[in-house]
């Protein structure tokens, strides 16, 4: 079975462009988290997409947007990036229900110049 | 303060000792996650527990609901144990997966 598969694994950007990253989950699963990752935060969640709509949403910007399509696989977007949007961007899937097991993907690691 | 609290922050060890990491929640849990973080940034689930202990290999997972505390241990560790550590608990509160995390234990496994 394949695991978590995260589009592309290396980024680096201008401040004030926008950004799309790429989670394709677990065949079967349906939901889909982002987390970002940076030394100051620690891992912080961003957003939870389940059967394209998104069920959880942490604190970040309107910048950082989210969706998730009808096989599931789910995209992150972030517009008018800051030099503090570099970090890592991780997506994990898992089964229906709650509270259930995460797989993670390798990440993105996103560097905003 | 944090939801979710680890210790330590940083661990050495030498190869062969058993390891103890120490995790408190503040919240009502319906799940609590242990990962494992190499180099290169690539997270491994090792546990989720929402009650018990369980047992994987060499790892051991540990949880107290009544006092929001988990233990995770690792016996007889090896170099290639050295990783980053992390906690990370699912709230009652919250629908779905969403994971909240702590800081993470940096273990280092000296030969």
């Amino acid at each position: 079975k394949a695991g978590v598969t995260q589009t592309p694994r290396y980024l680096i950007k201008t401040r004030g462009q926008q950004v799309t990253l790429s989670c394709s989950p677990i065949s079967g699963h349906r939901s889909v988290s982002w987390y970002q990752q940076t030394p100051g935060q620690g891992l912080q969640f961003l957003f939870e997409y389940f059967s394209e709509t998104q069920r959880n949403k942490g604190n970040f910007p309107g910048r950082f947007s989210g969706r998730q399509f009808s096989n599931s696989r789910s995209e992150m977007n972030v517009s008018t990036l800051e030099l503090g949007d570099s970090a890592l961007y991780l997506c994990a899937s898992s089964s229906t229900g709650t509270g259930a097991e995460a797989f993670f993907g390798q990440g993105t690691r996103l560097t905003v110049v | 303060k944090n939801e979710v609290e680890q210790s330590p922050q940083n661990l050495t060890a030498q190869e062969g000792e058993f390891i103890t990491i120490n995790c408190s929640y503040s919240v009502g849990i319906s799940a609590l996650h242990w990962l494992q973080q190499h180099p290169g940034g690539g997270i491994v689930s090792l546990f989720m527990l929402s009650s018990g202990k369980k047992k994987h290999g060499r790892l051991i997972a540990t949880i107290n609901i009544q006092e929001k505390h988990s233990s995770l241990h690792i016996t007889a560790s090896h170099p290639r144990d050295s990783a980053v550590y992390i906690c990370a608990v699912v709230s009652i509160k919250a629908a779905g997966n969403k994971l909240t995390f702590g800081g993470g234990t940096r273990v280092l496994v000296k030969p």
